[in-house]
This record gives C-alpha cells, structure tokens and sequence, in this order.
C-alpha cells in the first residue's frame, strides 16, 4: 500500500451502532487529521495529531471520538451518531516542521446514518 | 478569523476552453495557498502551492499566482482536457502549529468532448 488507506470505503450505521473508522499513512509522516466533507459545505477540520498528540479539537461533538496509537495510524471512533452526521470522512496526513506543510489526503469512507 | 471564497460551481466548459476558477482569501498573517483536486471517488490530491507574495504555483498545466494585492489566488489553464473533470479546492495554511487548512466550498468542473 502507498499513500494514505481508509478503511472503510462505504459504512451505513443506525443511530445506535458503534463503528470505527481506520486510517493508515504509510508516508513516514508524523501528523494525521480528519476531515468531514458535507455537501456544499468547506471541508471541516475535526482532528488534529501531531507526534501521537492531539493538538486540534475543533469543537467537535463527543460522539466522535479520535485515537492515535502510533503515527502511522489513525482511528475515528463513532456512537450514537445523527442522520446530519452523514457525510464524507477524509483523513489527511503531513509532515510536520513548524512551517506549511503539505497534506495528503486518504480516498474517505462515505458516512450514512440511518 | 482566515476563510476562503471560490467560485460557485458548476463549471461546464468545452475541451481545449480556457479555465478559470477564482479564488481570494481572508487571513490576518501570511498565508500559503494551495489548490487541491477531487476526481469522483477519490481524496483530495494537492494540485499546486504557493508559499508567499508574488509565487507562481504550477502542475500539469494548471497555474495560480500568489496576489497579495489582491488577496486571490486564481487557477488557470489555458487547454482545458476530459480528464480535467473534477471538484476543485481552494485552500490557505494559517503557518499555526497545527498547521490548519481552510478550504473554499469547491468548484466542480465538467468538460465535454
């Protein structure tokens, strides 16, 4: 595998499900975030790790529930979720030096809550 | 706070038609810009940058120029083919520690034969 792997691709979920979403680098990058894609709606920052840390939160609802184990990996845990959080979920991963760096980004799973 | 204002979608254009997808942003330090493409089914894949005032990103015939003036950063292409068929991004990097992206809504370009 090259790149950034999600997995996975397509998920349905009832609004009392648990579910996981994986996401795996395998770019020797050490920053990893997560995104959600909504229909005409910028992309939205939800996660951010840097070295295995968590330095981003952007006031994301506590259904949601990220882990980061290592820097290659990267988890988003998901219970009790809303049809409004349908959606595509996009992990990205990066390089991270202090200046820009470059984001790449995963092919996303496609979220629908039922 | 930095945000980002693209062009509403969508744009339909004949092959060989030149492109044009306006960009121009909000930031309060000094940004760098980017461009990122969507093909159906797929994640976003950056398609040029630009770090600074006065830079020229540029890839596989596309080319937006850094406008401090201005505060934009409009992508081009002056031959524009099928498979350039996709969701466009803009996007700035506010240089903060976590390094966040903001992106504009997208533009989704269809060229026909």
């Amino acid at each position: 595998e090259t790149g950034v792997t999600q997995t996975p691709r397509h998920l349905v979920m009832g609004m009392t499900n648990k579910k996981s979403l994986k996401c795996e680098q395998h770019l020797g990058h050490n920053a990893m975030y997560w995104y959600k894609q909504s229909a005409k709606k910028p992309l939205e920052l939800m996660f951010v790790y840097s070295l295995e840390e968590r330095v981003e939160n952007n006031s994301v609802p506590s259904r949601f529930s990220p882990e980061c184990p290592n820097s290659s990996h990267l988890f988003l845990h998901l219970h009790t979720l809303q049809p409004e959080d349908s959606a595509l979920y996009l992990c990205a991963s990066s390089q991270f030096s202090g200046s820009t760096d470059t984001q790449y980004f995963g092919p996303g799973t496609r979220l629908t809550v039922l | 706070g930095d945000s980002v204002t693209q062009m509403e979608g969508p744009v339909t254009l004949s092959e060989e038609a030149f492109l044009t997808i306006n960009c121009t942003y909000t930031a309060t330090g000094y940004p760098s810009l980017f461009w990122y493409v969507q093909y159906p089914g797929e994640g976003l894949q950056l398609l040029l940058k630009a770090t600074k005032a006065d830079d020229k990103g540029s890839n596989k015939g596309f080319e937006a120029t850094y406008r401090k003036e201005t505060t934009s950063f409009h992508l081009e292409k002056g031959s524009v083919q099928v498979s350039d068929s996709a969701v466009y991004f803009c996007a700035l990097s506010d240089r903060s520690g976590a390094n966040n992206l903001f992106f504009g809504t997208g533009t989704r370009l269809t060229v026909i034969p």
